[in-house]
């Protein structure tokens, strides 16, 4: 079964500064993992994905790195600003239909 | 082009009642997905629908809920004698094809129970 994990829940930090978001899954045997954004009261967003052969992915000031032998993803936002607050998912699939999403962490760029 | 349509957005039901959450999806798209997002927990998968069929409904639970998605109109979950433990953000993604590369997510029902 997979189970997929976000540490931290919550994170706080001034802007500028570059966060690291951390996710964790139990089966390494997936052939993607997503990261999304989710804002209040709004739907999702794909942010990257990341095919199972890439090391990592990367979008403007966004970059994820898979590691499947030790089950991990990390998503990197450099020179964080205001604007990137709201909660950050990552998910995987667990059938070529429906995927499998850890709780999300919780950010909050202060100006 | 507008995107997945959820409606409502919002959605206050008194234990007991029914609840009829409607996902109508991007143009074009034929499959539908439904997954709730419970307080402080990730999205879980509840059902797949294709036009008039459900093709996996393996995190439905047992009782109280359904979901169809008619040859015309949106798609619908209906939860029925809504109790408090239901209270949560209900999301619906379709895409053009089966597979979870063309997911378009809507901005989700929240249903609260009272």
């Amino acid at each position: 079964k997979q189970e997929v994990t976000q540490i931290p829940a919550a994170l706080s930090v001034p802007e500028g500064e570059n966060l690291v978001l951390n996710c964790s899954f139990t089966d390494s045997a997936i052939y993607n993992l997503q990261w999304f954004r989710q804002d209040p009261g709004k739907g999702l967003t794909s942010l990257l994905l990341i095919q199972s052969s890439q090391r990592e992915q990367t979008s403007g000031r966004l970059n994820a790195s898979l590691d499947k032998s030790s089950g991990r993803s990390t998503l990197y936002i450099a020179a964080s600003q205001p604007g990137d607050s709201a909660t950050y998912l990552c998910a995987v699939p667990l059938s070529d239909y429906k995927l499998s999403f850890g709780a999300g962490t919780t950010v909050t760029v202060r100006a | 082009n507008a995107g997945v349509m959820q409606n409502p957005r919002h959605l206050v039901r008194r234990r007991g009642q029914e609840a009829r959450l409607r996902c109508s999806p991007m143009k074009g798209h034929s499959h539908v997905y439904w997954y709730r997002q419970l307080p402080e927990e990730g999205l879980k998968f509840m059902v797949y629908l294709q036009k008039e069929n459900i093709i996996d409904e393996s995190g439905m639970p047992k009782e109280r809920f359904s979901a169809e998605f008619p040859k015309e109109g949106p798609s619908i979950l209906r939860i029925q004698q809504v109790v408090r433990g239901d209270s949560a953000a209900y999301f619906c993604a379709s895409s053009p094809l089966q597979g979870i590369s063309g997911y378009t997510f809507g901005s989700g029902t929240r249903l609260t129970v009272v």
